[in-house]
């Protein structure tokens, strides 16, 4: 399988506090996205970094990358309850077409 | 806005029953892809389309074909229903490959199989 890893595979943490999630990749890539699933629902995009980026911000997401680790990492800073939901990363492997998506991660806030 | 449509949110069908998936995105989008998804395994790539008639193998297409006549839509068929195929089905499109761009997905088809 080309699957990505998300780790951890869940998480719960109060609300204000930052949420960090981890994504472990096989192959080499130009781009990777993260995504946002809230239960039983289709995936919406959060936000796009591309290979020669190592950091990219959008509100109160920040996103790193390292490429020669193969990881990237997502940081969700002063977390809400409308937060709960699963992440996954995306990559596509071997520069093609295919998006390829990880396992995920279940975050949940607590009140 | 993009909207990617899948035409039913739940589905119950029979062992043996060919079944069709169907779902249409409205901005002419290059790529459109099937994916399952059950607890614990994530989302799995089924099959994906780059252009109409053309298609390409995922990473679990056993069991299942697909159909892209026209550029907005795009079929999953189970040609022999099986109980290990029931699970939650998303669609999604984006406007070209290699994560250049968002993909954007439908709400997704709960098929059980009894």
């Amino acid at each position: 399988s080309q699957q990505g890893e998300e780790d951890p595979q869940a998480l719960s943490i109060q609300e204000g506090e930052n949420a960090t999630m981890n994504c472990s990749y096989k192959t080499s890539i130009n781009n990777l996205q993260w995504y946002r699933q809230n239960s039983g629902r289709g995936l919406v995009h959060l936000i796009l970094i591309r290979s020669n980026e190592r950091e990219k911000h959008s509100g109160r997401l920040r996103v790193t990358l390292d490429t020669s680790k193969k990881s990237s990492s997502l940081l969700i800073t002063a977390s809400r309850a409308a937060d709960t939901a699963s992440y996954f990363c995306a990559t596509a492997p071997n520069r093609d077409d295919k998006i390829i998506f990880g396992k995920g991660t279940r975050l949940h806030i607590l009140p | 806005d993009v909207k990617v449509t899948q035409s039913s949110r739940y589905l119950v069908k029979r062992t043996g029953e060919k079944v069709f998936l169907e779902c249409v995105q409205d901005m002419d989008h290059e790529n459109m892809f099937w994916y399952r998804q059950d607890p614990g395994l994530g989302l799995r790539l089924i099959y994906f389309s780059y252009d109409v008639k053309m298609k390409e193998k995922g990473d679990i297409p056993e069991g299942y074909s697909v159909s892209r006549e026209k550029k907005e839509r795009f079929s999953l068929i189970l040609e022999s229903a099986s109980t290990n195929q029931t699970s939650m089905y998303l669609c999604a499109s984006s406007l070209w490959g290699g994560l250049r761009t968002e993909a954007f997905f439908g709400q997704g088809t709960r098929l059980t199989v009894v």
